[in-house]
């Protein structure tokens, strides 16, 4: 099984508007990170946003919050005010327990902004 | 505070031909991770160190690749002989100490091979 699944391949969005990215996950350790990563057309992966297990409120950087919802194991990203470039490939992905571990990427998700 | 920094940028090779990947991470981070990406499987994990020691190489794709992290600033992926199935974009991460931190990872601007 996935352990991060992003079932949205492409989203489309006008400019100024919000927008939801999905990302579930599947783990069975009570400790564990979720993060967003952005990855427009020039290569680079950026940091965008994380979410421990243990954390009560919603993650938010600036334009960017995660919708946190345990139970469900979902980790969807929500970007307010949608601007041009923010056209890019967004990966969620999981950090597993804590010391020595890896982060599990999700396939992305497609985000174009448009006038 | 510079970032990853990961050369070349591009590199295009004759199958057969040896290639030497290059990374250092951001100063005071004690891991390191290779990372592949392609359109089919999308974004692999090779290898990781932490505080220069090969901790899983378990995603390293043969015996073609290998991986080195003599010192904390400096780390080599090596792939000989290189084949076209290789042509990739190849990433170095580093992260800090995850014990203190949430375990994020700083990329590079990544390696772009062709193999032909």
């Amino acid at each position: 099984a996935q352990k991060i699944t992003q079932t949205q391949p492409g989203m489309f969005v006008q400019e100024k508007e919000a927008v939801t990215l999905d990302c579930t996950y599947d783990t069975s350790d009570q400790s564990y990170g979720l993060f967003w990563y952005k990855q427009p057309s020039s290569g680079e992966m950026i940091f965008l946003i994380y979410q421990g297990s243990y954390d009560e409120q919603n993650a938010t950087e600036g334009r960017y919050s995660l919708n946190f919802q345990k139970a469900r194991k979902s980790a969807n990203l929500v970007i307010s005010a949608s601007q041009l470039g923010d056209s890019a490939m967004y990966f969620c992905a999981m950090r597993e327990g804590r010391g020595y571990s890896t982060l599990t990427f999700g396939k992305g998700t497609m985000l174009l902004v448009s006038p | 505070d510079a970032g990853v920094i990961q050369s070349p940028r591009h590199e295009v090779t004759e199958m057969g031909q040896e290639v030497t990947l290059r990374c250092k991470p951001i100063s005071g981070h004690n891991s390191l991770f290779w990372y592949r990406q392609t359109m089919m499987r999308g974004l692999e994990l090779l290898i990781y160190f932490n505080n220069n020691v090969p901790i899983d190489d378990s995603g390293m794709p043969e015996d073609r690749f290998s991986a080195k992290m003599p010192n904390a600033s400096f780390s080599t992926l090596k792939i000989q002989p290189s084949e076209p199935r290789d042509s990739a974009v190849y990433f170095c991460a580093s992260s800090p100490d995850r014990y203190r931190g949430m375990g994020e990872q700083y990329f590079g601007p990544g390696t772009r091979l062709t193999v032909t």
